[in-house]
């Protein structure tokens, strides 16, 4: 079973393009993430969520906006696709409770923009 | 404000040889420490954590010491295979309005046969 899932795992889009990024968790967690990790490995958070509700905002375009439907899914849609929007885009979960807990990551989404 | 420094990569090592990758962190109060790994193609995964000064995470060979003093979070392991080789990232985990994990750049590591 698989613990974080995405979909799609690769995407191939033009410039200007509406895309959207689904991520499943059947973990039971409360808490939801949204990583985009660049070519040069650096990993970023995006957004996180706890029950539905937002609670970490990076500096991210409003370009890109997450939605949380219930509190096992969070999905990404990104509006107007832009060449730097290129990378391998990770959902994670974790436990709401104890700052000690890992995250899990879901195997990542590899958006190419041309 | 916190932040993760790491050894930068690549780092090459023949079969056997020890490893250490260096991490220090900057960060108030108590964070939690974290090691993932992420193998080709993959997602991030738990290598080992440590949560309060002097804690020793381990898994798989690999350790690592919570150090307060020098605020470094070092990991190490005697003796590597090629199935090592992988990106090793070090992280923070801090409760701030939302508890948000702060990454190293990560160090890719070759193992060779």
């Amino acid at each position: 079973d698989t613990a974080v899932s995405q979909t799609p795992k690769y995407l191939v889009t033009q410039m200007g393009n509406d895309k959207s990024i689904k991520c499943e968790q059947n973990l039971g967690h409360d808490t939801m993430y949204w990583y985009k990790q660049d070519s040069k490995k650096f990993l970023k958070i995006m957004f996180s969520y706890n029950n539905k509700e937002l609670i970490i905002n990076e500096t991210v375009p409003n370009r890109f906006s997450p939605k949380s439907p219930d509190k096992a899914h969070l999905n990404l849609h990104i509006n107007s696709l832009e060449l730097g929007d290129s990378a391998v885009y990770f959902c994670a979960s974790r436990e709401r409770e104890g700052h000690y807990n890992e995250q899990f990551f879901g195997p990542g989404t590899r958006l190419t923009v041309l | 404000g916190d932040s993760v420094t790491q050894m930068e990569g690549p780092v090459t090592l023949s079969e056997e040889a020890f490893l250490t990758i260096n991490c220090t962190y900057t960060a108030t109060g108590y964070p939690s420490l974290f090691w993932y790994v992420q193998y080709p193609g993959e997602g991030l995964q738990l290598l080992l954590k440590a949560t309060k000064a002097d804690d020793k995470g381990s898994n798989k060979g690999f350790e690592a010491t919570y150090r307060k003093e020098t605020t470094s979070f070092h990991l190490e392991k005697g003796s590597v295979q090629v199935s090592d080789s992988a990106v090793y990232f070090c992280a923070l985990g801090r409760n701030t309005g939302g508890f948000k994990t702060i990454f190293g750049a990560g160090t890719r590591l070759f193992v060779k046969a």
